[in-house]
């Protein structure tokens, strides 16, 4: 079945840490793929997207994420993660065929918390 | 700010009754589209208009209806309301066919009670 899978419902990681959160999707083709961050009381923004080319995409806020095509991934990492990053994280994909319209189908989210 | 508006931001009502959530899309945007974000079952599509009309359905019940009126604000009607509907509703806008990305605005918190 198609679906995005975020594995890890719950990472702490200290401030200053690196950081890896990771995203599995499973689609014929590959789906257009994007990273939204979500504060808590607060809406989705926009971290990154990936659509073509180069396979490693920069984001707001020192996010990057790098696409593999090999293994249907497209984790999201920060080199060093500050307090205010703390947040849910969601991995959304847009199906690349005719019938998707467009809509962004979401994973269940993996929740980050920093350790001062 | 995104430049998405969703009013109102909390809303409390009881069992059976009826609420209309409402969104005005980003400047310059034409597709709307409404989230339903609970603990159980996460972010869910709802429905997508694109200037006006229904382009997508995702799992929307019968008791919810939405609409996309001519100045493209769009509202979401969810009638005969349960325990179950208490969630956050979220409406994201984009330019085309959303393929870019969307941009959300910051949610209504239904509580049913």
């Amino acid at each position: 079945a198609q679906s995005v899978t975020q594995p890890d419902i719950h990472i702490t990681v200290s401030e200053g840490a690196s950081l890896e959160l990771r995203c599995n999707y499973s689609y014929g083709a590959t789906p257009y793929l994007f990273w939204y961050v979500q504060s808590p009381g607060q809406g989705l923004q926009l971290l990154l997207k990936y659509f073509s080319g180069d396979t490693l995409v920069q984001g707001i806020k020192g996010f990057e994420a790098e696409f593999k095509r090999s293994q249907s991934s497209f984790n999201l990492r920060k080199p060093s993660v500050h307090w205010s990053d703390a947040a849910e994280y969601f991995c959304a994909v847009v199906p690349a065929y005719g019938g998707s319209q467009g809509n962004l189908i979401f994973g269940k989210g993996t929740k980050l918390s920093v350790k001062p | 700010d995104s430049g998405v508006t969703q009013t109102p931001k909390h809303l409390i009502t009881a069992t059976g009754q009826r609420v209309t959530l409402r969104c005005s899309p980003r400047s310059g945007d034409l597709s709307v589209y409404w989230y339903q974000q609970s603990l159980d079952q996460g972010l869910q599509f709802l429905i997508q208009y694109y200037n006006g009309e229904e382009r997508a359905k995702g799992n929307i019940l019968e008791r919810f209806s939405a609409q996309q009126f001519p100045d493209l604000h769009s509202e979401l009607n969810l009638s005969s309301l349960e325990l179950g509907d208490s969630a956050l509703y979220f409406c994201a806008s984009s330019s085309g066919q959303g393929y870019y990305g969307y941009t959300f605005g910051s949610g209504t918190r239904l509580t049913v009670v």
